[in-house]
């Protein structure tokens, strides 16, 4: 079952726009984790937020989580062509190792 | 370059047969995990190992599924009998986790599986 569910599904800009996405999420979590994945490839890890964090920030990436929300965002500022893939989020569930996965947002930044 | 790897890439196959996906982990990764991709139901995680001991595997179908790491430098997955429906990409994916949480996890590129 999809513990986060991400908003919108698919995302659509223009280079140098920014681009948010968003994650909203069940149960208590340890970490939520943020991943691309390119047409045909594995994933990618991009960062990750701890329970007790609010923001945390990596290259053009800004992530949010508030968990009295149960909600985290993920900001990519002045977007490339090269942004174009789909983006997860994973939330790593209180008392369990487990990494479940939301159904992504496909973001297409266009040239 | 450390880097999780799996075999075959892509796999065809005929309703019925037996289907092997075989997993290296990086070295000195602690998890293991087995997810499978569809466009319906997104990634699902199918199974996954700490330490080399199966930890949770309810989202396998247990009758035609099965998971093993028969050592630390290979995971692999079974389905036997294989069904139209396990058509999807089923990635492997390894971590180093601290006791009771989650870390990162490096993915492979996937195993393409397609039975008719």
């Amino acid at each position: 079952s999809q513990q986060g569910e991400e908003d919108p599904q698919a995302l659509s800009i223009q280079e140098g726009e920014n681009a948010t996405m968003n994650c909203s999420y069940k149960t208590s979590i340890n970490n939520l984790q943020w991943y691309r994945q390119n047409s045909g490839r594995g994933l990618v890890h991009l960062i990750l937020i701890r329970s007790n964090e609010r923001e945390k920030h990596s290259g053009r990436l800004r992530v949010t989580l508030d968990t009295s929300k149960k909600s985290s965002s993920l900001l990519i500022t002045a977007s490339r062509a090269a942004d174009t893939a789909s983006y997860f989020c994973a939330t790593d569930v209180t008392g369990s190792e487990k990494l479940v996965f939301g159904k992504g947002t496909k973001l297409t930044v266009n040239p | 370059d450390a880097r999780v790897t799996q075999t075959p890439r892509h796999k065809v196959t005929e309703m019925g047969q037996e289907v092997t996906m075989r997993c290296q982990p990086i070295l000195g990764h602690n998890t293991v995990f087995w997810y499978r991709q569809t466009m319906m139901q997104g990634l699902e995680l199918l199974a996954y190992f700490r330490n080399r001991a199966p930890l949770d595997d309810s989202g396998m179908p247990k009758d035609r599924f099965s998971a093993e790491m028969p050592d630390a430098t290979l995971a692999t997955l079974k389905i036997q009998p294989s069904e139209p429906r396990d058509s999807a990409v089923y990635f492997c994916a390894s971590g180093l986790a601290l006791t009771g949480l989650g870390g990162e996890l490096f993915f492979g590129e996937g195993s393409r599986l397609t039975v008719l």
